[in-house]
């Protein structure tokens, strides 16, 4: 079945800092790419998506590319401020046809702290 | 928009009690989905309903079950509650079934 693996946490940095959470998938077909934030005590924020090979998610100053090569979707700012302190998750959606479409399959999650 | 409202926001149980859930989604939505988070487990997808059909499901037992209403809005019942049931649960919709997903604040439930 389909898997997502993130880098292991948590992630401590000083403001302005650049800021690198490493995600990389299993999957069949076509899947579609996201990565989600979660603030304490709320639900998940979409923070961008791809849904093909090559494109470029960007939202916020973070951006991420989907590598089909490398099966990957790395997280990327280059100045991370104190207010980007949550949780990160990488996911992935099941393309059509297979057994997986319609749902995400979540990493495990990023826990991101910014200094100032 | 308005975006996913799920109600309600907490719960407490005692086990072999049963609870509902309610999930509304976005205005023009029809798939909605349901995920379990816990700290041991992280995010497991509970199931997912489009056009009032559940079209596909996770790996949970049968006490866990939900149905779509034509108004897209949602609910998920889970009888027999466990203790570990306890968990946030989260609603998330989308406008089709391979599209960004839209979450809702989750209802935090405490089985004792």
């Amino acid at each position: 079945g389909n898997s997502v693996t993130q880098m292991e946490g948590p992630v401590t940095l000083s403001e302005e800092a650049f800021l690198t959470i490493n995600c990389t998938y299993t999957a069949t077909g076509y899947p579609s790419l996201f990565w989600y934030v979660q603030y304490p005590g709320e639900g998940l924020q979409l923070l961008l998506k791809a849904t093909k090979a090559d494109d470029k998610g960007s939202n916020k100053g973070f951006e991420a590319t989907y590598r089909k090569e490398t099966t990957s979707f790395h997280l990327e700012k280059g100045s991370v401020q104190v207010s980007d302190s949550a949780v990160y998750f990488c996911a992935l959606s099941g393309s059509a046809g297979g057994t997986s479409y319609g749902k995400l399959t979540f990493g495990q999650g990023t826990i991101l702290t910014v200094h100032p | 928009k308005a975006g996913v409202t799920q109600t309600p926001r907490y719960l407490i149980k005692t086990r072999g009690q049963q609870v509902t859930l309610s999930c509304s989604p976005i205005s023009g939505h029809r798939s909605v989905s349901w995920y379990q988070q816990t700290p041991g487990q992280g995010l497991q997808f509970l199931f997912e309903y489009f056009s009032e059909t559940q079209r596909n499901k996770g790996n949970f037992p049968g006490r866990f079950s939900g149905r779509q209403f034509s108004n897209s809005r949602s609910e998920m019942n889970v009888s027999t509650l466990e203790l570990g049931d306890s968990a946030l649960y989260l609603c998330a919709s989308s406008s089709e079934r391979q599209g960004a997903r839209y979450f809702g604040p989750g209802t935090r439930l405490t089985v004792t």
